[in-house]
């Protein structure tokens, strides 16, 4: 069975350290898709990023960073100085292709609080 | 433009009454999908649809409805509401294809059973 584990709860950062989120997966599947998505305290869910499982290049964009890598099964994302927007839940998710058609496996989301 | 939309936002109401929630999406995806997020924050799919076709069902309890009018449209109705439905039901699209594509979640709707 697809598994995704984010070991980190809950991390608190003040404003302008960098942090890094875990995420490590598990599959049988040699093609399958990885995302990030945030959960803001308002609740909505945004996507924020989708890796294949055959593109290990790390991804940046702004203030935020990806690290792709299928031998530890790890993609972890990293948020260089940290604003107090970044507050929030985030997800790693795993997609699983189920008859052509996809369902996300997520991991159990790690609370970001970024303080003043 | 509101990509995906939910109603009711919030749902409070008591045990053993019947609740429909709607999902609506402008993005052209040909496929819905209900998922159920618990007081943890844990996310769990429910169900799938593509094209008006149930394709995924996560062994959820017969009281829990979904019907798809068109590939826009997902509603999801629950009868008989227990005191552990109490959740945020969140709708989500995406266009199926030869690849995995994003889904585009709604803005969730909170359900709180008394």
């Amino acid at each position: 069975a697809q598994k995704v584990t984010q070991a980190q709860t809950e991390i608190s950062v003040v404003e302008k350290e960098d942090v890094t989120l875990d995420c490590v997966y598990e599959t049988r599947d040699t093609t399958y898709y990885l995302f990030w998505y945030k959960q803001p305290p308002s609740g909505e869910l945004v996507f924020l990023i989708r890796r294949n499982s055959f593109d290990e290049q790390n991804e940046i964009s702004g203030r935020y960073s990806w690290n792709f890598q299928k031998s530890t099964s790890s993609f972890n994302f990293t948020i260089t100085a940290s604003q107090v927007v970044d507050s929030a839940v985030y997800f790693c998710a795993l997609s699983e292709v189920k008859t052509g058609f996809q369902k996300l496996v997520f991991g159990t989301g790690t609370r970001l609080l970024v303080s003043p | 433009d509101t990509a995906v939309s939910q109603t009711p936002k919030y749902l409070v109401t008591q045990m053993g009454n019947d609740k429909s929630i709607k999902c609506e999406q402008n993005l052209g995806h040909d496929t819905m999908y209900w998922y159920k997020q618990d007081s943890k924050k844990f996310l769990k799919i429910m169900f799938s649809y593509n094209n008006k076709e149930l394709i995924i069902n996560e062994t959820v309890p017969n009281r829990f409805s979904p019907k798809s009018p068109d590939k826009a449209h997902l509603n999801l109705h629950i009868n008989s509401l227990e005191l552990g439905d109490s959740a945020v039901y969140f709708c989500a699209s995406s266009q199926s294809g030869g690849g995995v594509e994003t889904q585009y979640f709604g803005p969730g709707t909170r359900l709180l059973v008394l």
